[in-house]
């Protein structure tokens, strides 16, 4: 089962403009984590946010987090055509070890 | 380091067949997963090994699925009879330990079509 959904479902930009997807999910985290997948490969882990974090960059990433409200948003700004993946938010959970549940996705494609 | 790798790539098969994918982790990673991801949607954990025990297989169909990770290395994923319903993709990860800010290491999984 999914925990998160992402939203939107797909984005289409011009390169330099920001790019913005959310996710919401339904039970209390540990941390959220957010990866990046690039058509027929495997994902790749871009940031990860603690639950007691609120803000974090990373470069041209920015991620947000609030937990009263279970959502979490990623940023990325000045966008490249190298940037269009999909994009997928996971919630990591549990004690003694972590149970990292994805989302469905956000399809982001950049247009030269 | 190099990177979790799994074979093969690409398998064809013919429901009701047997099929394995095999998954090397990262040296020195003690926890792996595997993953489905079906077309457009997001990866669903089948399995968590730490070192050589399965401490999640709550979503592993059993009747047809069986896992195993011998000396907790490589790790081995099997369905027989395969289905139509299990066309996917099957993806590989670990992570350095089970601990609370571990961020997966994925390998390009492997893509099995079931005809």
């Amino acid at each position: 089962s999914q925990q998160g959904e992402e939203d939107p479902q797909a984005l289409s930009i011009q390169e330099g403009e920001n790019a913005t997807m959310n996710c919401s999910y339904k039970t209390s985290i540990n941390n959220l984590q957010w990866y990046r997948q690039n058509s027929g490969r495997g994902l790749v882990h871009l940031i990860l946010i603690r639950s007691n974090e609120r803000e974090k960059h990373s470069g041209r990433l920015r991620v947000t987090l609030d937990t009263s409200k279970k959502s979490s948003s990623l940023l990325i700004t000045a966008s490249r055509a190298a940037d269009t993946a999909s994009y997928f938010c996971a919630t990591a959970r549990g004690g003694g070890y972590q149970k990292v549940t994805f989302g469905t996705g956000t399809k982001l494609q950049v247009i030269p | 380091e190099a990177g979790v790798v799994q074979s093969p790539r690409y398998k064809i098969i013919e429901k009701k067949q047997p099929v394995a994918f095999w998954c090397n982790p990262i040296s020195g990673h003690n926890t792996l997963y595997w993953y489905r991801q079906n077309l457009g949607q997001g990866p669903e954990l089948l399995i968590r090994y730490e070192n050589e025990e399965a401490v999640d297989d709550s979503q592993l169909p059993k009747d047809r699925f069986s896992a195993e990770r011998l000396k907790g290395v490589d790790s081995t994923l099997k369905i027989q009879p395969a289905e139509l319903g299990d066309s996917a993709v099957y993806l590989c990860a670990s992570s350095p330990k089970g601990g609370e800010y571990s961020p997966l290491h994925f390998g390009n999984g492997t893509r099995l079509t079931v005809t």
